[in-house]
């Protein structure tokens, strides 16, 4: 257990809805990375959160946005769902100063 | 050319062996290299970091780096039917060292461990 929580564990929804999911980075983390991953696949980069402002984006289009907390909670926002946004959303956290992230347990995501 | 390549399996050895997995990147400024463990239906687990070339050991689990080749390996020995899973390698492509990493994946590749 990395104490990196997410919720939900489980989401269907269907094309061209939004849907927010979050996560609790572990204690002592500032810092939190969201990852995509598709079946088969290795985790994408989304985005990352530090001082509730984004630091840096991977080649993901506006529709996937995301917050951070003074808590260093942090919510992914993804609008106008798409059957390819069906995957495993993972949260990752880390100290600002520290390359090493942990990865929470995922929200799996499908799109109908 | 992917930026991390990694074959992608399965991968099967007997319980015992040495697994060896490998993986190369694209980015000759690539500073830091992890490997991460993941079972079926489970998120990645952060088995080992590697920062400078050279071999860097944790117990069964034995990490590799060489720079000059944009080469990382891992290396298990005695291995276990519970260390069946995908092994994915991750890279701070590009990136300095002491600020939280971006990365990059592969593919994974699938370990088989058989009895």
């Amino acid at each position: 257990e990395t104490g990196v929580t997410q919720s939900p564990t489980h989401l269907i929804k269907t094309r061209g809805q939004q849907v927010t999911l979050r996560c609790s980075s572990q204690s002592g983390h500032n810092t939190v990375s969201w990852y995509q991953q598709a079946l088969g696949q290795g985790p994408q980069f989304i985005f990352q959160y530090y001082r509730e402002e984004e630091n840096g984006r991977g080649n993901f289009p506006p529709r996937f946005s995301g917050l951070q907390f003074p808590n260093y909670s942090s919510e992914l926002n993804v609008n106008a769902l798409e059957l390819d946004d069906s995957a495993l959303y993972l949260c990752a956290s880390s100290r600002w100063t520290e390359e090493t992230q942990y990865f929470g347990p995922g929200t799996r995501l499908l799109v109908l | 050319q992917k930026e991390v390549e990694q074959n992608s399996g399965p991968l099967s050895v007997p319980e015992g062996a040495i697994a060896s997995l490998n993986c190369t990147y694209s980015d000759r400024g690539s500073q830091s290299f992890f490997w991460y463990r993941q079972y079926s239906g489970k998120s990645p687990e952060l088995i080992m970091s590697i920062y400078s070339n050279g071999d860097k050991e944790d117990g069964r689990f034995t990490a590799q780096l060489n720079k000059a080749s944009q080469y990382v390996s891992l290396l298990i020995r005695d291995s276990q039917p519970s260390d069946s899973a995908t092994y994915l390698c991750a890279v701070n492509l590009g990136g300095g060292t002491g600020t939280a990493s971006k990365l990059t994946f592969g593919t994974g590749t699938r370990l088989q461990v058989t009895l």
